[in-house]
């Protein structure tokens, strides 16, 4: 079992390029998350999708947006690439959105934007 | 209100020694305390969680230690392993919006083994 999958895994972009960050899993679990990591601020929740066909944002939405493209798939789109949004990007699965149900993390998008 | 703080934000043990992280909040609705594990280029694994209502729960070489009226929880590693560096964040899971229960991190702390 690939678990979840993330591509690219890693990307320098220049400041004002667009990108999309593609996750992808294969254990039929609902619910798909976004966060981001920084040195010592944890991991920030970006986006999160409940359910397949809904959308909702986190801690830190500002300048992104995803897709909840059908139950497998949760893209993250950055139409305007910013300094700020250098970091690692993870996507998170979990079969449902109990307090119980654990995430399970892809390995990681590092971007770089200049 | 929503924070959770966790210290250290680095670790030195050595091999055999005992590893102890800790983490603190305020939000009494937090309901579900779990500590994840990240290697180095990977993402974070699910490690143990605990629940309020009890004030240990033990796996293997790993205790979270529980303290609700100081609203604190901590991570022991026993007779600690040069595999077990890596970064170790703690977590607290609240009821949100639309039925989803939402996840603070803390900050995370860097673990290093050595022999």
């Amino acid at each position: 079992n690939a678990g979840v999958t993330q591509t690219p895994k890693f990307q320098v972009l220049k400041t004002g390029q667009s990108m999309t960050l593609q996750c992808a899993q294969d254990m039929n679990h609902n619910s798909m998350y976004w966060y981001r990591q920084d040195p010592g601020m944890g991991l920030r929740l970006i986006y999160y999708s409940a359910s397949e066909g809904t959308t909702d944002k986190g801690e830190v939405p500002n300048g992104y947006n995803v897709s909840r493209l059908n139950k497998r798939e949760f893209s993250l789109r950055l139409e305007s690439a910013a300094p700020s949004q250098t970091s690692v990007y993870f996507c998170a699965s979990r079969t449902g959105t109990s307090y119980n149900s654990p995430l399970h993390f892809g390995n990681g998008t590092r971007l770089t934007v200049t | 209100q929503q924070q959770v703080k966790q210290s250290p934000q680095s670790l030195i043990v050595q091999k055999g020694g005992i590893s102890i992280i800790n983490c603190a909040y305020e939000n009494t609705a937090f309901d579900y305390f779990p500590w994840y594990q990240q290697f180095p280029g990977k993402g974070p694994a699910l490690l143990i969680a605990i629940r309020p209502d009890v004030s240990e729960k033990k796996e293997g070489r790993f205790t979270i230690s529980f303290n609700k009226s100081a609203k604190q929880f901590s991570l022991h590693i026993m007779d600690s392993q040069p595999g077990d560096s890596a970064t170790y964040f703690c977590a607290a899971s609240a009821p949100f919006s639309g039925g989803y229960n939402k996840l603070i991190f803390g900050a995370g702390t860097r673990l290093a083994v050595h022999p």
